[in-house]
Order: structure tokens, then C-alpha cells, then sequence
């Protein structure tokens, strides 16, 4: 079984320029997260969709962050503009369907560079 | 604000010894609890999840639950040097909603 793709797996930019993740979680999948890791820190939750729903975005920045997930199964998370604190690595992870044990599957995340 | 703690560490462990690793959380109405192992530059890999008090053994792994005391450990016994890497402690505080401490690294040395 395919565990979470993403891509790109690293990324430079500068500030004030738009940067994009792509996310393609396991198949049968329907829960999808992404996270934000910093350094030294635990995964912190941005973006939570239930299928095409986004039920959690409590913590996206919302003025500069936006996600979506259409049809349900690839997704999409984008910083326009981009500052010096965004470079962090970007995780997104996939929990099936059907239970409520929470378990999430990780992919290998993004590592972005905001010079 | 719930919270997860874990003791960041470097935990330094000989070679075959057992590791220890301990979390405490802040939320009484957690019911699901994991474990993670994130190498260094890699994304963190679920090994353990415990669900209900005593204990739940995975091969050399041991998930330990106490929901009285808010307190959930690891346990690796015959610690390898591949064992090296920060452990982190993850919590769900709500309807698939997980969040997770800053993590112990846990160094075996030979």
C-alpha cells in the first residue's frame, strides 16, 4: 500500500513570494491533515478535511494560508505571501476512514526555506 | 490551553538496556494515545497506540496508560542503536483531532 505522497520535498523562496504543497493521501483515506513542524517541536495541526469538508482551521493563519481538497483526495496548501517565520517543514497526514482510534499516517513532508 | 509534556532529553541509554519515555497530558477526556518516532530529517512513523489502562507490548515496544494520573509511557527493551531518534507523544483532545509534544530524543549509545 502507497503510504502519503507529497511534494515538492524541499523548497526555496523568498519573502513576499507564493509557495504551494501538494498532498495526495493513502488510498481510502478520507481524513487529511496538515501539519506545521518547527525545530525541536511536535507537529502542530494548520488544517483538518473530513472528504472536501475543512472542520478544522482554527490554527491557519488565514490572512496568508489557504488549503483546499476538492473531490476529496489530493490537497493543496499555499502561502501567498511567504515571510522569514514560515520556513518550517510542512506535514500532511491521512487517518481512515470509519474509526475513531485517530491514527495518522505521515508523509515526508516539505521542508520549506523562506530567505 | 491542553497540553502534552514530554522531557526533551537527550535520554542517553546503553545498548541493550531498557528506555524509558514518559509523557503527561492535560485533558481528562483523551481516549486515544500513540506513540512516534521521527528520525532525524524524516517525518514522524506511528509505533504504538494505547486505548485503554495496563499495559500493551509490541515486540520490543511497551505502551504503558494510567488515565488517573494523566500519564502515558514508552518502554523499548534490548534498545538498539537504530532505536536512536526523538519519540514523540501524541493525544487527541476531540473528534480526530490529535496534538502532540515537542518530543524526546533518545540517544543509544554502544
Amino acid at each position: 500500500e502507497a503510504g502519503v505522497v507529497q511534494s515538492p520535498r524541499y523548497k526555496i523562496i523568498e519573502k513576499k513570494q507564493p509557495v504551494a504543497f501538494w498532498c495526495n493521501p493513502i488510498s481510502g483515506h478520507n481524513t487529511l491533515y496538515w501539519y506545521l513542524q518547527n525545530l525541536g517541536q511536535g507537529p502542530e495541526l494548520l488544517i483538518r478535511y473530513e472528504n472536501e469538508e475543512a472542520v478544522d482551521d482554527s490554527q491557519l493563519p488565514k490572512d496568508r494560508f489557504s488549503a483546499e481538497r476538492l473531490k476529496g483526495v489530493d490537497s493543496t496548501l499555499k502561502i501567498q505571501p511567504a515571510e522569514l517565520g514560515d520556513s518550517a517543514v510542512y506535514l500532511c497526514a491521512s487517518s481512515p476512514d470509519g474509526t475513531t482510534d485517530y491514527e495518522q499516517y505521515f508523509g515526508p513532508g516539505t521542508r520549506l526555506t523562506v530567505t | 490551553q491542553k497540553e502534552v509534556e514530554q522531557n526533551s532529553g537527550p535520554l542517553s541509554v546503553p545498548e541493550g538496556a531498557i528506555a524509558s519515555l514518559n509523557c503527561t497530558y492535560s485533558d481528562r477526556g483523551s481516549q486515544s494515545f500513540f506513540w512516534y518516532r521521527q528520525y532525524s530529517g524524516k517525518s514522524p512513523e506511528l509505533i504504538m497506540s494505547i486505548y485503554s489502562n495496563g499495559d500493551k507490548e509490541d515486540g520490543r515496544f511497551t505502551a504503558q496508560l494510567n488515565k488517573a494520573s494523566q500519564y502515558v509511557s514508552l518502554l523499548i527493551r534490548d534498545s538498539q542503536p537504530s532505536d536512536s531518534a526523538t519519540y514523540l507523544c501524541a493525544v487527541n483532545v476531540g473528534a480526530s483531532k490529535i496534538i502532540f509534544g515537542s518530543g524526546t530524543r533518545l540517544s543509544i549509545r554502544p
